[in-house]
Order: structure tokens, then C-alpha cells, then sequence
């Protein structure tokens, strides 16, 4: 079975501040990857996604990520955070030839932003 | 813009009685799914419906757990006979297709606290 590990559990920058969250995935197929952010007292929504072609991919809100196949890798990254960037944020894996809803998750980031 | 919606967002029970969460997927979207968080915990993929049958679900959704869409609108998770370890954050989502474009669009989540 699939699995997602996030390398850090809370990250704290000070805003314009460069950001890079690790997220590795372990599964030998094929995968779709996806970033949700979860903003204080909402809903999880989708970041950026991950399918096929260019590995680098562009997201909401100036957000980024670059699949490493040979790393097993998905990491997302923004050039430069503003407070209104803390949440939540949580990598997920979708395993070829199971349903595109089956997700699977890391544990997430819980991202601190300071003004 | 639409959204998923969930009721009760929290709710306390005693071991051994039985619980519905309800969700109210968007309109005219096709597929639904029930994830939960256990409190510091990943989340967890648990079932996903379409047709008006589970099309997929995880070692977790055993014989406790159901789901129902009774209605054209509701989709229920039902767990019979609650335990300590159902305690959790139960996240409904649906998607309008079950494709590479079928992004996800989740609900904020019921607390359920069993005691």
C-alpha cells in the first residue's frame, strides 16, 4: 500500500520569506499527487495537482511543486509566504487504477506565518 | 460557489449508540466519499460511492460503517454501534467525475466525540 510522509510537522517563517514543504511518497506505479491547504476554520481545498507532462506545476496563490520521480518527491514551495498563507497544508497520493478519490495523505504541515 | 456541507459539526455520543453524519455533496456532482481524521492523525481515505453503490473502500469501513444517499441530495455515513476509537473528524467530499479533472471539493467536517 501507498504511503505519504510530510518531513516537518509545523514551520514558522516571518512573511517574504521562501518556503519549501518536503513531501515523499512511497508507491512503485503510476500517481497522481496533489497539495490541499486547510485554512483556519475551513474546508480543505486543492493547492495544485500533479497528473502528467511538465513536473513542475502551478497552483493557487503563487504556489508551486516539482515532481522528482527518481526521489519519489512532491514538493511544494512559494517564493515568498504572507501571513494570510497559515494553514494547513497536506500532500496526497492518488495510486493508478484505484478511483481518482482515493486519496492518500501525509500527516500534513501545520504552517506559521508572522507578520 | 458551491460547497460541500455537513451536519452536525459536532457531535458527543455514548459507546455502543448508533450515529448518522449527513453531507450535502454539490448539485451535480457524481461521486462522493467519506474520509476521517482521527485527533493527530493522517487523514484516512474510508469509502467512495457511485451509482448508488460503494464503489471502493478501505480495511477501515467495516461491517459498522454504512453510507446512503436516501435522497437526490443527502449522502449519510452511518456507524451502528459507536467505539472510543470512532472518535474523529469525518470529512465528506464529491467530484463531478471520477477523471483526472474530477478535483475533490470537501466539506468542513463532523467532530464526532464518543464517550
Amino acid at each position: 500500500a501507498q504511503s505519504v510522509s510530510q518531513h516537518n510537522h509545523h514551520v514558522i517563517l516571518s512573511e517574504a520569506a521562501s518556503l519549501e514543504l518536503g513531501c515523499n511518497y512511497s508507491y512503485g506505479g503510476t500517481v497522481n499527487l496533489f497539495w490541499y491547504v486547510q485554512y483556519p476554520g475551513q474546508h480543505l481545498q486543492l493547492l495544485l495537482k500533479y497528473f502528467s507532462g511538465d513536473p513542475l506545476v502551478k497552483g493557487i496563490k503563487g504556489f508551486e511543486a516539482e515532481f522528482i520521480k527518481s526521489k519519489f518527491s512532491f514538493n511544494l514551495r512559494k517564493p515568498s509566504v504572507q501571513w494570510s498563507d497559515t494553514a494547513e497544508y497536506f500532500c496526497a497520493v492518488n495510486a493508478g487504477g484505484t478511483s481518482y478519490g482515493k486519496l492518500t495523505f501525509g500527516q500534513g504541515t501545520i504552517l506559521t506565518v508572522h507578520p | 460557489e458551491p460547497e460541500v456541507t455537513q451536519t452536525p459539526s459536532h457531535q458527543v455520543t455514548q459507546m455502543g449508540q448508533e450515529v448518522i453524519l449527513r453531507c450535502v455533496p454539490i448539485s451535480n456532482h457524481l461521486y462522493f466519499y467519506w474520509y476521517r481524521q482521527i485527533l493527530g492523525q493522517k487523514v484516512e481515505f474510508l469509502v467512495s460511492f457511485y451509482n448508488n453503490e460503494i464503489s471502493e473502500k478501505s480495511e477501515i469501513f467495516d461491517d459498522q460503517f454504512s453510507v446512503e444517499r436516501p435522497d437526490g441530495s443527502n449522502f449519510t455515513l452511518k456507524i451502528r454501534s459507536t467505539k472510543l476509537e470512532d472518535s474523529a473528524m469525518y470529512f465528506c467530499a464529491s467530484s463531478r467525475r471520477d477523471t483526472r479533472a474530477g478535483e475533490l471539493f470537501f466539506g468542513e467536517g463532523s467532530r464526532l466525540t464518543v464517550l
